[in-house]
């Protein structure tokens, strides 16, 4: 079982320019969620997705971001006209389509530079 | 909205001491908790959990976690670390009732002096 699969691990951007993460979840899993952790801060809640469904995006910020997880492929979170504000490492994590008490399984993060 | 506050930024101990990581969080109904732990150079991954029971669980390496709800308390305590627990800890918290978000902590980086 390959786990939570997210690349690139590292992306090296300029300010303006879009950043595409991607997460294919663990085998299994179809609920997926976006956390972001700034330097020097814990890992803040961005958004939680199911297959074509955006179900909490509270944690997203209202401009330039966005979030899919498409029937088919990983889920994309997409940042546009990046700012150094946005140099970050990304996790993205996963759950099994059951409620209650999910433990989530977690990749090994995508880490954005903006230059 | 839940919330989740980690007294510590950052421990540091010498092999053979005993850990405790403080964990209080905010949120009216019934919850899940968890704590996760994040190695160098490695994966987030759970350390322990709690759903309902027993109080008081046991996780991997000999950790253990205590819930006390009047309290609001989830802590992390270990009798005797060890050098290989060098790592960051992150306390999390889930309404029990669905399948929403988890919320984090700021986290606590633990040193252990070997």
């Amino acid at each position: 079982n390959a786990g939570v699969m997210q690349n690139p691990r590292h992306l090296v951007r300029r300010r303006g320019q879009e950043a595409r993460l991607r997460c294919s979840p663990m085998k299994g899993h179809s609920h997926v969620y976006w956390y972001r952790q700034l330097p020097e801060e814990g890992l803040k809640f961005m958004v939680y997705l199911q297959k074509e469904n955006i179900i909490d995006e509270s944690g997203m910020p209202k401009e330039r971001f966005s979030a899919e997880f498409p029937k088919e492929g990983p889920s994309i979170l997409r940042i546009q006209q990046v700012v150094r504000g946005d140099s970050a490492a990304y996790f993205c994590a996963s759950s099994p389509a059951s409620s209650g008490a999910n433990v989530l399984t977690f990749g090994a993060g995508s880490r954005l530079t903006v230059l | 909205a839940q919330s989740v506050s980690q007294h510590n930024h950052h421990v540091i101990l010498s092999e053979a001491a005993s850990l405790e990581l403080g964990c209080n969080y905010s949120y009216g109904g019934t919850v899940n908790l968890f704590w996760y732990v994040q190695y160098p150079g490695q994966h987030l991954q759970l350390l322990l959990k709690y759903f309902s029971g027993d109080p008081l669980v046991k996780g991997i390496k000999g950790f253990e976690a205590e819930f006390i709800k009047s309290k609001f308390s989830f802590n992390l305590r270990k009798p005797s670390v060890q050098w290989s627990d060098t790592a960051e800890y992150f306390c999390a918290v889930k309404p029990s009732t669905n399948a929403g978000k988890s919320t984090f902590g700021d986290g606590t980086t633990l040193t252990v002096k070997p």
